[in-house]
């Protein structure tokens, strides 16, 4: 299966500055198959970020995605308090291979 | 509005069979593929696997031996079962549509969630 690491754990910065989250695959990947979740506590997961960079219905332009082959990142121009959250990137190949998540990277109020 | 929407038991014993239903309103259950995706606690997401209205299914080979899914589309619902489980299956389940049909590559809609618990 292809795994999916992200960086860092957690992120510890204050509102109104810029995030960037990493998400490394272990082997290539589609662009068109990653794809960027938020998850708030006690809520299910809302997706932000599909095909590396095309935002969801409803979602703010602060939020970006960019990325190719094993390495995509996730940036959040200036963080709003509701941006503070658990991020999840996500791969799916038609290849027989399972799709996979990340082990998510927390972005906290510093 | 289109919503998903999870049932089933809270709690199952272990080596009993986990059973859940995910009832999809706001729209056809047809044409789209259905997800079961969990959550242990304070854990990561793990992709269960999908079904979809034609029959067809997909599941993650790590625990393909004991997972069935199914849809009724007479009912507008799918369905998840997990046998034998263990302490190892308590989580938040979930159900959630791939939205490729209306060509976003991702679960775009997902139900809120139910927590099961595997214990005596």
């Amino acid at each position: 299966e292809i795994v999916l690491t992200q960086s860092p754990g957690t992120l510890s910065l204050s509102p109104g500055e810029r995030a960037t989250l990493s998400c490394r695959a272990s082997q290539s990947v589609s662009s068109n198959s990653l794809v960027w979740y938020q998850q708030k506590p006690g809520q299910a997961p809302r997706l932000l970020i599909y095909g590396s960079s095309s935002r969801a219905t409803g979602i703010p332009d602060r939020f970006s995605g960019a990325g190719s082959g094993t390495d995509f990142t996730l940036t959040i121009s200036r963080l709003e308090p509701e941006d503070f959250a658990v991020y999840y990137c996500q791969q799916y190949q038609y290849s027989g291979l399972p799709l996979t998540f990340g082990g998510g990277t927390k972005v906290e109020i510093k | 509005q289109v919503q998903l929407q999870e049932s089933g038991p809270g709690l199952v014993k272990p080596s009993d069979t986990l059973s859940l239903t995910c009832t999809f309103s706001g729209g056809s259950i047809n044409s789209y593929y259905w997800n079961w995706i969990r959550q242990p606690p304070g854990g990561g997401l793990e992709w269960i696997g999908f079904c979809h209205h034609s029959g067809r299914t997909d599941y993650n080979p790590s625990l393909k031996s004991r997972v069935t899914m199914s849809v009724d589309t007479s009912k507008n619902q799918f369905s998840l079962n997990l046998n034998s489980v263990t302490t190892a299956d308590t989580a938040v389940y979930y159900c959630a549509r791939w939205g490729e049909t209306s060509g976003i590559k991702a679960f775009d809609i997902w139900g809120r969630g139910t927590m099961v618990t595997v214990s005596s």
